[in-house]
Order: structure tokens, then C-alpha cells, then sequence
């Protein structure tokens, strides 16, 4: 089945610095890989995604990297801030499923 | 659009108790409904599969006769935990895929805690 790893677990950055959190998978099928943050307690909530025909997709401050043959795609933040500061959780399709990774808890210090 | 209502958002409930969890889509059609289990600090971990009018597809290892799911109607799927226990004290959300190709949207999320 699909395994999604997520690295690094825990990052802290200076405000202003980039961020970058990366993630491999494990199913050559899986064609859809959404990035979610979520905030203590709350839902999670979808920041970017990409599909397996794309290799980079950039929405303003954020963008995701896909590399089909490695089987990994990395999440990208520029100039952070610290309202960036959540768990961020990249996922990978299985059929319609939803595989999470392990999650990332993104520190941003003003 | 694609709102997913969960209620209750928390639940304390004693050992051995059960506890019903609703997730209702208020704007669309939820003919697949996702329930995931996260504990503190971790990721959320797909439970089961509901499709409306079907019985659940249940993850390995997830006991379905303790994690009953009904999918009776395209607007409501619900998760009942039957005799909780304190290890069931978890956040459980639900997510329901709209309009094809990967539109997932999440309920809110229940806090259970068994005493």
C-alpha cells in the first residue's frame, strides 16, 4: 500500500527565511499530492497541490516541486511569517484515499 | 461551497458508552465520505471508506464492529465509536470528496475523550 514519509519533523525558521519540507511516497499510481496545514485543533486546510502531469506549481509565497521518477515533492515557503507557524501535512492519492504523511511543525520566530 | 458540517465538535463519554458522530455535507453531494482518526501530535490516519448506500471499506487494523459507519443518505455519514475507551480518545475527522478528481473537503473535527 501506500507509505508517505515526511521530513523534517519539527523546523524552525527565522521570519523572512524560506521553508522547505519534503516528502516521498511509495505508489507510482498515486497521481495527486496536496499540501494541508493545520492549526491546533482545527481542520486541515488545503494550501497547494499538484498533479502528477505538473512538475512545479507556485501559488505567491508557496510553491510545490514534484519529482515523479524519485517519487518525492517537496513544499516550498519564501519570506515566512510567523502567522506561517502550524503543522503542515503533505498526502499522497491512493485511488480517491487520502495517504498523510507523518506532519511537520513549522516554527516561525519573529 | 463544499462545506462539511461535524457535530459534535467535543464529546466527553464514559467507558463503555458510545458515541455518534455526524458529518453532514450542507451545498453538494457526499457519495464518498472519509473517517480519519488523529492522535496528539500525529497525522491523521485513514479508518474507513464510506460509500453512500454501501457497506464501509475499513483500513487494516481498524476494528469495523467497534467503528460502525453509516452512509444512509448522499448528505450524511456518521461514525459511531461503541464501548469507548480511553484509548478511542482522539480527534476523529471526516472528509467528503466533491466534484471528482481529488476535491476533498474536511469537517471541523470531534475531540472524544472516554473517562
Amino acid at each position: 500500500g501506500e507509505n508517505v514519509e515526511q521530513h523534517p519533523s519539527t523546523l524552525s525558521v527565522q521570519e523572512g527565511d524560506s521553508a522547505v519540507i519534503k516528502c516521498t511516497y511509495s505508489d507510482s499510481a498515486s497521481n495527486y499530492f496536496p499540501w494541508y496545514k493545520q492549526e491546533l485543533g482545527k481542520r486541515p486546510q488545503l494550501i497547494i497541490d499538484i498533479r502528477s502531469n505538473v512538475g512545479e506549481k507556485k501559488d505567491q509565497r508557496i510553491a510545490v516541486t514534484l519529482n515523479k521518477t524519485a517519487k518525492h515533492f517537496s513544499l516550498h515557503i519564501t519570506e515566512t511569517q510567523p502567522e506561517d507557524s502550524a503543522v503542515y501535512f503533505c498526502a499522497a492519492s491512493k485511488g480517491d484515499k487520502l495517504i498523510f504523511g507523518t506532519g511537520t511543525r513549522l516554527q516561525v520566530f519573529p | 461551497g463544499a462545506v462539511v458540517s461535524q457535530h459534535p465538535s467535543r464529546v466527553i463519554c464514559k467507558s463503555g458508552t458510545s458515541v455518534k458522530i455526524e458529518c453532514r455535507s450542507l451545498d453538494f453531494q457526499a457519495t464518498t465520505m472519509f473517517w480519519y482518526r488523529q492522535f496528539p501530535k500525529q497525522s491523521l490516519m485513514l479508518m474507513a471508506t464510506s460509500n453512500e448506500g454501501s457497506k464501509a471499506t475499513y483500513e487494516q487494523g481498524v476494528e469495523k464492529d467497534k467503528f460502525l459507519i453509516n452512509h444512509a443518505s448522499l448528505t450524511l455519514s456518521t461514525l459511531t465509536v461503541t464501548s469507548a475507551h480511553p484509548e478511542d480518545s482522539s480527534f476523529y475527522i471526516c472528509s467528503a470528496l466533491w466534484g471528482g478528481r481529488h476535491g476533498y473537503t474536511f469537517g471541523s473535527g470531534t475531540r472524544l475523550t472516554v473517562v
